[in-house]
């Protein structure tokens, strides 16, 4: 099936500093979710993104639409070891019967 | 916390017996989905449900099959279990122009 190709695949950085990752995709998307999922748990919504464009915060993480539909950004700021986890993008097309197109992930690893 | 109940949360079973899966939900939002997450390629789509008695094939239907007799229940059957359906089980819900909220799981392990 179709995926999105996100990157990194896996990161280690120490506490503080602040992450990037990214999702793209050769189609156009309505919709881009964001997820964090933690070991031995189903994935939790962190932000979601409707418009092209749009820049959406939840706390010390910012996500953006990007202009074209085929990509969005996840940023964190001044990680702290609760942040680790697996984080995954989720694309959605308009009429598709909400059938999400997901990313692989990314790892993410804090050292404190 | 999405009101998505899953059941059993973990099982064993061996190959060749009937597996069911229950996926409760207290949202009464119509969509509801089953997914797979196996390392290497992340969350695949079974079947999904937009309505009562309204079911489609996801990109991994084979070996599964779906019923929603009601709102809140989606079902999720193994008829003839096989090692390669041991994985963890995801059932999500969602309702139109709205994001998608993921129960905890249930992880099945085919001996």
């Amino acid at each position: 099936g179709q995926q999105l190709n996100q990157s990194p695949q896996s990161m280690f950085i120490q506490e503080g500093e602040d992450v990037s990752m990214n999702c793209t995709s050769s189609s156009i998307f309505n919709t881009w979710l964001w997820y964090k999922q933690d070991p031995g748990e189903g994935p939790v919504l962190l932000i979601a993104l409707y418009k092209a464009g749009e820049l959406t915060s939840n706390g010390r993480l910012t996500a953006q639409f990007g202009i074209t539909r085929k990509d969005s950004f996840l940023n964190i700021s001044a990680s702290i070891p609760s942040d680790v986890g697996i984080y995954f993008c989720a694309g959605l097309y308009a009429g598709n019967n909400r059938k999400l197109i997901w990313g692989l992930g990314t790892s993410l690893a804090v050292n404190p | 916390d999405a009101g998505i109940t899953q059941s059993p949360r973990h099982k064993v079973t061996e190959t060749g017996t009937p597996v069911t899966l229950r996926c409760h939900q207290t949202e009464n939002h119509r969509y509801m989905y089953w997914y797979r997450q196996d390392p290497g390629h992340g969350l695949r789509l079974i079947h999904y449900s937009y309505g009562v008695k309204d079911t489609d094939k996801g990109e991994v239907s084979d070996g599964y099959s779906v019923s929603r007799s009601k709102t809140e229940d989606f079902l999720l059957t193994l008829e003839s279990a096989t090692s390669s359906q041991t994985s963890v089980y995801f059932c999500a819900i969602s309702e139109p122009g709205n994001t998608i909220y993921f129960g905890e799981g249930s992880w099945l392990t085919v001996v």
